[in-house]
């Protein structure tokens, strides 16, 4: 079983364009978060939400926006996509300190 | 502001050649300190957590160790399918549970 799961894998599009990722976790954990994996594999923390709510936005440009429907999912969409978002997107959820991370999405911006 | 650095960049070793990959920190105070495995393509995996220095864990041929300043991942004996990114990350207590620094990794390779 699929512990957390993003769609789609694989993302290319345009500059310009807006696009969402989709992430759903069935462990039953509280808090999820997106993680950005630049190509030098640095990982680092976009978003974190706990029970629906908002915990950590980390100085993320407000063309991301994250949309928590219930405690299972955590959407991501990105307005006007520029060339320096493609990257590796990670979801992730946790119910204390360790991580348990989906497959990510490589988004590729032309 | 909370640091991880890992070294080396990469390490390629011979099947059975053992070997440590370490982890320095900077943090304020350590709430935890976390060893990801990451595959090509894939997202990183939960190896281990450390608390405090002095703290050992084990896992197949892997054993991880921490120090107030860094940790280090060992690898005895390895295999080819040992072969991969790891991954430090750090928790700080001051900045809440949710919040992990990531070091940028050493990729392994393990030849036969």
């Amino acid at each position: 079983d699929t512990a957390v799961s993003q769609t789609p894998k694989y993302l290319v599009t345009q500059m310009g364009n807006d696009k969402s990722i989709k992430c759903e976790q069935n462990l039953g954990h509280d808090t999820m978060y997106w993680y950005k994996q630049d190509s030098k594999k640095f990982l680092k923390i976009m978003f974190s939400y706990n029970n629906k709510e908002l915990i950590i936005n980390e100085t993320v440009p407000n063309r991301f926006s994250p949309k928590s429907p219930d405690k299972a999912h955590l959407n991501l969409h990105i307005n006007s996509l520029e060339l320096g978002d493609s990257a590796v997107y990670f979801c992730a959820s946790s119910t204390g300190t360790a991580r348990f991370f989906g497959p990510g999405t490589r988004l590729t911006v032309l | 502001e909370d640091q991880v650095t890992q070294s080396p960049e990469a390490l390629r070793l011979q099947e059975g050649e053992s070997s440590s990959l370490n982890c320095s920190y900077t943090v304020s105070g350590l709430r935890g300190l976390f060893w990801y495995r990451q595959d090509p393509g894939k997202g990183p995996e939960f190896l281990f957590t450390l608390y405090s220095a002095g703290e050992e864990k084990e896992k197949e041929r892997l054993k991880a160790t921490l120090t107030k300043k860094e940790s280090f991942l060992h690898i005895t004996a390895p295999k080819p399918e040992d072969s991969a990114t790891y991954l430090c990350a750090v928790q700080d207590m001051n900045t809440g549970f949710q919040k992990l620094v990531f070091g940028t990794g050493t990729r392994l390779l393990v030849s036969p």
